[in-house]
């Protein structure tokens, strides 16, 4: 799948519950991002990982929460204090910190109940 | 912060003819601007992109041009056809990340 997959490609979240999407890449890219879209607004940052165990606050990070414990990996987790969130959520990493040449997953469409 | 407008929200073009797309950002320290496609139900690809000490770059039927004094640049579609409709999000450094426009959807009308 290009070198980073996402998954699952659907996700439904019930009302208070906690969802974690996955994104794994094998481009042994040293920085990763998570971004929100939502329909006429392009993409938001939510956070992004310049190396493993470290990471920063996008945008719109508050409600989500993420780590970054492996090079290949970082998990997003949607938390319930994440009011609004029914959205279409793209995993991207680069090959360095500079965010350029951004190579992104297939998405993940999260649904509320 | 960084802040990228892009314009039109919506183009349509008839086949054969050319779509130019425009953005203008806000930091004037940003050095970067790439331009992704975003078909329909798929992920976002880097198409073009163009740094800050160059003027204009093209690549086949596509060409960005940047004008750093008014902190704006375009993307160029010359000769469109149908697997060109999508929608085209641009972008600028800043901070070390990426801010993106709200996207232009083209269509390409046979």
């Amino acid at each position: 799948d290009g070198g980073i997959t996402q998954s699952p490609k659907y996700l439904f979240r019930k009302e208070g519950q906690n969802v974690t999407l996955s994104c794994e890449q094998n481009l042994n890219h040293d920085a990763m991002y998570w971004y929100r879209q939502d329909p006429g607004q392009g993409l938001r940052l939510i956070y992004y990982s310049q190396i493993v165990n470290d990471f920063q606050k996008g945008d719109i990070a508050e409600g989500y929460s993420v780590s970054r414990e492996k090079k290949e990996s970082f998990p997003l987790t949607v938390t319930s204090a994440q009011k609004n969130p029914t959205a279409f959520y793209l995993c991207a990493s680069s090959m360095d910190r500079s965010s350029e040449k951004l190579f992104f997953g297939s998405g993940t469409q999260l649904s509320v109940l | 912060g960084e802040n990228v407008e892009q314009h039109p929200s919506t183009l349509s073009v008839q086949e054969g003819d050319s779509a130019v797309i425009k953005c203008t950002y806000s930091d004037s320290a940003s050095n970067y601007f790439p331009w992704y496609k975003q078909e329909l139900g798929k992920r976002p690809q880097l198409i073009i992109d163009i740094r800050s000490n160059v003027g204009e770059k093209k690549d086949q039927r596509i060409a960005v041009t940047l004008n750093k004094t008014a902190k704006h640049f375009s993307l160029h579609i010359t000769e469109t056809q149908p697997e060109d409709s999508a929608v085209y999000f641009c972008a600028a450094t800043g901070a070390n990340n990426l801010f993106f426009g709200t996207g232009t959807r083209l269509t390409v009308i046979p």
